[in-house]
């Protein structure tokens, strides 16, 4: 079955200090993978995608994600964390059934950044 | 270009009774999805549709949850009776036409949300 995980509920970080927000997937074939962002009271953004090519790609708001198809994880990352990157951060997966693109979306995660 | 919009932005309302959720996609895209998000968990999905026909409802509780989208653009999903367990979130999105292939890759717009509580 076709999944994402995201292992941590809640991510601490000082502002200032780079972050990690871990993400692994289960999809068969070569997966489309998504990270959005949430803000309180906000629908989801889109922050960044990887389609092909290059393992890192960059997105919204100086965020940047690394892919790793052997680990098969997109390990959300940004040198240096503000506090207004405060938010939940989703990542999610496009796979194709029925004919059709389907996207699922992992429970999220939680990232507080302290001054 | 305009969001995506929904209403209501809240509901509350006893259980047992019937609620209406409203979306408007940005003009153009023919992908529309309701997701349902739970406190605590990510968005499932509902219902998608491509233009006005249903692509995928597996996750569709039918026995209570209905959806339409009639003329292929703006769409309501409608509870009734409602339960305990439906309070969450609605979220409706847009993308570009789902076909396979590279259109994978494309983006989803949210809206802002429908946040229910049922009591």
């Amino acid at each position: 079955a076709q999944s994402v995980a995201q292992p941590e509920d809640q991510v601490n970080v000082a502002e200032g200090n780079p972050l990690t927000v871990k993400c692994t997937y289960s999809v068969s074939g070569n997966p489309y993978l998504f990270w959005y962002v949430q803000y309180p009271n906000r629908g989801l953004q889109f922050l960044l995608k990887y389609i092909t090519g290059d393992n890192l790609v960059k997105g919204s708001y100086g965020f940047e994600a690394e892919f790793n198809k052997s680990q098969t994880s997109f390990h959300l990352k940004k040198p240096s964390a503000l506090v207004s990157d405060s938010a939940l951060y989703f990542c999610a997966v496009s796979y194709v059934a029925g004919g059709y693109n389907k996207l699922i979306f992992g429970a999220g995660t939680r990232l507080a950044v302290h001054p | 270009e305009a969001g995506v919009a929904q209403s209501p932005r809240y509901k509350i309302i006893e259980k047992r009774q019937s609620v209406a959720f409203w979306c408007n996609p940005i003009s153009g895209h023919a992908t529309l999805y309701w997701y349902q998000q739970i406190l605590g968990q990510g968005p499932k999905l509902l219902i998608q549709f491509q233009n006005n026909g249903v692509v995928d409802d597996s996750q569709l509780p039918k026995d209570r949850f209905s959806a339409e989208r009639l003329k292929g653009v703006d769409s309501t999903l409608k509870i009734q009776p409602a339960k305990l367990e439906d309070s969450a979130v609605y979220l409706c999105a847009s993308s570009l036409a789902q076909w396979t292939g590279g259109s994978g890759a494309n983006v989803l717009t949210f809206g802002a949300g429908s946040r229910l509580t049922v009591l």
